[in-house]
């Protein structure tokens, strides 16, 4: 299996933010990743597939980029609605795997 | 409107046998892989297995292979998690989600079914 290592594990944020969140892939996936935000309480919302690619209805202030084992999910500026926990996601191997998750909280 | 509807709740003892639903709405049924997630307590995500609910072609993650059984019935569009004797170490919540079309990735998810179990 592919193990998937997000950092920060929490990040202390303000609103209006720019926030920078990693996701490190133990062998190269291309470009085969996808982020998921989870609200507590909430089952996730997929945010980014194919490693930058928005969702459907996904807001422009988030993005996606890196390629191999490399990856990152920008937060442009946060918004309070934006305090989850932010999931990595492996899709090019069986079984896919995720990463821990990294939350982010309000500083 | 893409919809996976599942049960909220389930609570059962040690050794029970439970089947847990996840009716779809708003797609072809038949086209789409559907996958189950499980999430500890305080835990992340994990894949437990996906089922073609045309064939039924069926895979499982190493972890839960011969743990539960997936299957899927296309005539009420729904698919299905189950256990034959639960444990305490089974108590989390269960997704079931559509999986892309062409790549292991969830574009819709339920709501999840919080499965306790205790004595």
């Amino acid at each position: 299996e592919i193990v998937m290592t997000q950092s920060p594990a929490t990040l202390s944020v303000s609103p209006g933010e720019r926030v920078t969140l990693s996701c490190r892939a133990s062998q190269s996936i291309s470009s085969h990743l996808a982020w998921y935000q989870q609200k507590p309480g909430q089952a996730p919302t997929l945010l980014i597939h194919g490693a930058s690619t928005r969702a459907t209805g996904i807001p422009a202030r988030f993005s996606g980029s890196g390629s191999e084992t490399e990856f990152t999910l920008t937060i442009s500026s946060l918004q309070s609605e934006d305090f989850a926990v932010y999931y990595c996601q492996e899709h090019n191997s069986w079984p896919p795997t995720f990463g821990q998750g990294t939350k982010v909280e309000i500083k | 409107e893409v919809r996976l509807a599942q049960p909220g709740v389930e609570v059962k003892k040690p050794g029970e046998s439970l089947k847990i639903s996840c009716k779809t709405y708003g797609y072809s049924f038949s086209r789409y892989w559907i996958a189950w997630v499980r999430q500890m307590p305080g835990k992340g995500l994990e894949w437990m297995g996906i089922i073609n609910p045309g064939d039924p072609d069926t895979r499982y993650s190493p972890s839960f292979q011969g743990q539960v059984t997936i299957s899927a019935d296309k005539s009420i569009s729904t698919a299905y998690l189950q256990w034959t004797s639960l444990k305490a170490s089974d108590t989390a919540i269960y997704y079931c989600a559509r999986r892309n079309m062409d790549w292991n990735y969830i574009d819709y998810w339920g709501q999840g079914t919080l499965v306790t179990v205790s004595s």
